[in-house]
């Protein structure tokens, strides 16, 4: 059971916007500790797309884009591309734990 | 430009001590603020942080696994070591290692995220 919760998996057809969303509590995202999120392709190293809730990593198209309200935050990809079917993490640092925490991630899957 | 590598067994038994190197490359434990984190993911499952090393020596560890645990750093080699004692079957996956990183070009932030990993490796707990 991770501290943040993603759904398991998320679908669009090419062009098409999804969110994934990621769920915290008042001792991570609530508290105020940034969001960042990372995309891991099949077989491949996670990489950082967005940090600081909102920032894109260098190289990231702006399709993509973070948000954050209160307890939870979410990933936005707009003009869905085959190329985006990947696994993708939230993550953010939790007071209770005293830890970098993930979320369980989210399976996009590009129809 | 940073880059990061995993070495390690590929296959442990039950009970013994697995250690996982880190060679880096294109920064220093010798400059403030540095750190390298351990995170681990098992075979289709979630991203789990183990362990992180500051420039200063200061270590954080997972709670669920800090008694298995023991991160180092070798500054002059520019490598980070984790050891885990006392392996199960559980601890199957793959091992990365990831530089902290809290600045992108126009500023720093109050809270670090993980960037660049490296390949990671994949270790089998076994008998």
């Amino acid at each position: 059971q991770s501290v943040l919760t993603q759904p398991p998996s998320v679908s669009g057809t090419p062009g098409r916007r999804v969110t994934i969303s990621c769920t915290g509590s008042s001792s991570n995202i609530g508290a105020g500790y940034h969001v960042h999120w990372y995309q891991q392709l099949p077989g491949r190293a996670p990489k950082v797309l967005i940090y600081g809730n909102t920032d894109r990593s260098s190289g990231v198209p702006a399709r993509f884009s973070g948000s954050k309200s209160g307890t939870s935050a979410s990933l936005a990809i707009t003009g869905l591309q085959a190329e985006d079917e990947a696994d993708y993490y939230c993550q953010s640092f939790d007071d209770n734990l005293s830890a970098w925490v993930f979320g369980g991630g989210t399976k996009l899957t590009v129809l | 430009q940073i880059t990061l590598k995993e070495s390690g067994p590929t296959l442990v038994r039950p009970t013994q001590t697995l250690t996982l190197t880190c060679t880096f490359s294109g920064f220093s434990f010798s400059t403030t603020g540095v750190g390298v984190n351990w995170i681990r993911q098992p075979p289709g499952k979630a991203l789990e942080w183990l362990a992180l090393i500051y420039w200063d020596d200061d270590k954080r560890y997972s709670p669920s696994l800090k008694n298995r645990l023991t991160i180092t750093k070798d500054t002059s080699k520019n490598q980070v070591v984790l050891t885990m004692t006392n392996v199960d079957p559980a601890d199957t996956g793959t091992y990365y290692c990831a530089h902290r990183q809290y600045c992108d070009t126009n500023r720093c932030y109050p809270y670090d995220w993980f960037d660049p990993w490296g390949h990671g490796t994949h270790v089998t707990v076994s008998s």
